[in-house]
């Protein structure tokens, strides 16, 4: 079975400040690793998705992230925020099986 | 739009009725997922359908919810007899087999409120 843990339930930030959202995962076999955004009241949108090769995958709107196994984490950064990006953030695993295993989510909130 | 779509949006029952809620897929995916949302939780895997075929089911699915995709194209997600546990946001999603890469595509949501 996998989980997936976010250390920062809420992460309050300045506009053009760095952010990082921070994910660690637990599982047996192989997996994949995804971020999504959830904007307020609508569905999921996939940020970026680690599958295989390069452990620095880029996504959308800016964002990166970094795989480490030996750390068993996924970290979500980019390196100047904005208002823009306020929303919550999942970070999701699949291995085994098709379905993603999702945290908790992380309340990304931009300040001016 | 060519999303995933659900309908409805917005769904308020009174405890014990049943409910129904339709997924429809984009057009060429298939496989479709059903994922349920609470308040302040990441969405936990239902159940997943490859075409026709229910090829997954979660301990969560209790014997009150069913769900179907009769003909490979939209779903159905039925809660019978609900209860106020049940409100939550209720996520369809799909993809398209190809290899690793089955990226997941999610809809709005049906967000049910159990009185």
């Amino acid at each position: 079975a996998q989980s997936v843990t976010q250390l920062d339930s809420q992460v309050p930030v300045f506009e053009e400040a760095p952010v990082e959202l921070r994910c660690n995962y637990s599982s047996s076999v192989s997996v994949y690793l995804f971020w999504y955004v959830q904007y307020p009241n609508q569905g999921l949108q996939l940020l970026l998705k680690y599958l295989s090769g390069s452990t620095l995958v880029k996504g959308i709107n800016g964002f990166e992230a970094e795989f480490n196994k030996s750390q068993t984490s996924f970290h979500l950064r980019k390196p100047s925020v904005h208002i823009s990006d306020t929303a919550e953030y999942f970070c999701a695993v699949k291995g085994g099986s098709e379905k993603l295993v999702f945290g908790k989510g992380t309340k990304l909130t931009v300040n001016p | 739009d060519t999303g995933v779509s659900q309908n409805p949006r917005h769904k308020i029952t009174k405890r014990g009725q049943n409910v129904t809620f339709r997924c429809d897929p984009i057009s060429e995916h298939n496989r479709l997922y059903w994922y349920r949302q609470t308040l302040g939780q990441g969405p936990e895997f239902l159940t997943y359908f490859q075409n026709e075929a229910q090829l997954e089911k979660s301990r969560l699915l209790s014997d009150r919810f069913s769900a179907e995709r009769p003909k490979g194209s939209f779903s159905t997600l039925e809660i019978q007899r609900t209860e106020q546990g049940d409100s939550a946001m209720y996520l369809c999603a799909s993809s398209l087999q190809r290899g690793i890469d089955n990226e997941q595509f999610f809809g709005p949501g049906t967000r049910l409120t159990v009185l």
